[in-house]
């Protein structure tokens, strides 16, 4: 079975800054995907960027980033220019090739903005 | 994008009635689909894995007999919480999966129960 760590549950940045949330995880399986979720007060899951495990490049998405370690199994995620909307919960999640969408997430960090 | 609908948004149910909750891809279809369960604060359990046309399968320690789920077209999953309990008060969201647009699972917006 998959295990998605993250291991701050709480987080805060000045709008502006820099601010990086860490995830690791545990698998036997070679291929898969890893993801950034968000999600806001609303409760709906934002999809922020998706990581294939094949590619060594790592993947952007403007002011996002992730840091993507496979020999680790670590997968941060780095927001940039942070702004007050960023405000949310983050859920990094682990999905099987084989799982179909089946995502196995961590237990998420809380992020503040503050001005 | 690929839209994905839950209704109802919130409901509130007395114990030991049951409860419907639907899932529609509204601009695709989409074979499987997925429900999870979110208590406060905590993170997404999946509950069981949706296909159309056979049965659920359940994620361990999930009550299949509670939680029936029933995914009788391209395009509807349905999960009904049966004699509902306080203890089965969650947030429930469902997924669906579109490989068109690239592995994803697009979420619909979730459905808060409340059993008094």
């Amino acid at each position: 079975a998959q295990t998605v760590t993250q291991s701050q549950p709480e987080m805060s940045v000045q709008e502006a800054e820099t601010v990086t949330l860490s995830c690791t995880y545990d698998t036997s399986e070679s291929n898969y995907y890893l993801f950034w979720y968000k999600q806001p007060p609303s409760r709906q899951m934002i999809l922020v960027i998706r990581q294939e495990a094949y590619k060594q490049q790592n993947a952007t998405e403007n002011r996002f980033s992730v840091n993507f370690q496979k020999a680790a199994k670590s997968f941060s995620l780095k927001i940039s220019d942070s702004q007050l909307g960023d405000t949310a919960m983050y859920f990094c999640a682990f999905m099987k090739l084989d799982s179909g969408y089946a995502l196995n997430f961590g237990k998420g960090t809380s992020l503040l903005v503050t001005p | 994008g690929a839209v994905v609908s839950q209704h109802p948004s919130w409901v509130i149910c007395k114990s030991g009635t049951s409860v419907k909750i639907e899932c529609r891809s509204l601009d695709f279809q989409a074979t499987t689909m997925f429900w999870y369960r979110q208590f406060p604060k905590q993170s997404l359990m999946l509950m069981a894995t949706s296909n159309e046309g056979s049965k659920a399968t359940y994620e361990q320690g999930v009550e299949k007999d509670k939680f029936l789920i029933n995914h009788a077209s391209l395009t509807l999953s349905t999960l009904t919480v049966t004699s509902a309990h306080p203890e089965d008060s969650s947030f429930y969201i469902c997924s669906a999966d579109y490989s068109v647009f690239g592995t994803e699972a697009f979420f619909g917006q979730g459905t808060r129960l409340t059993v008094v």
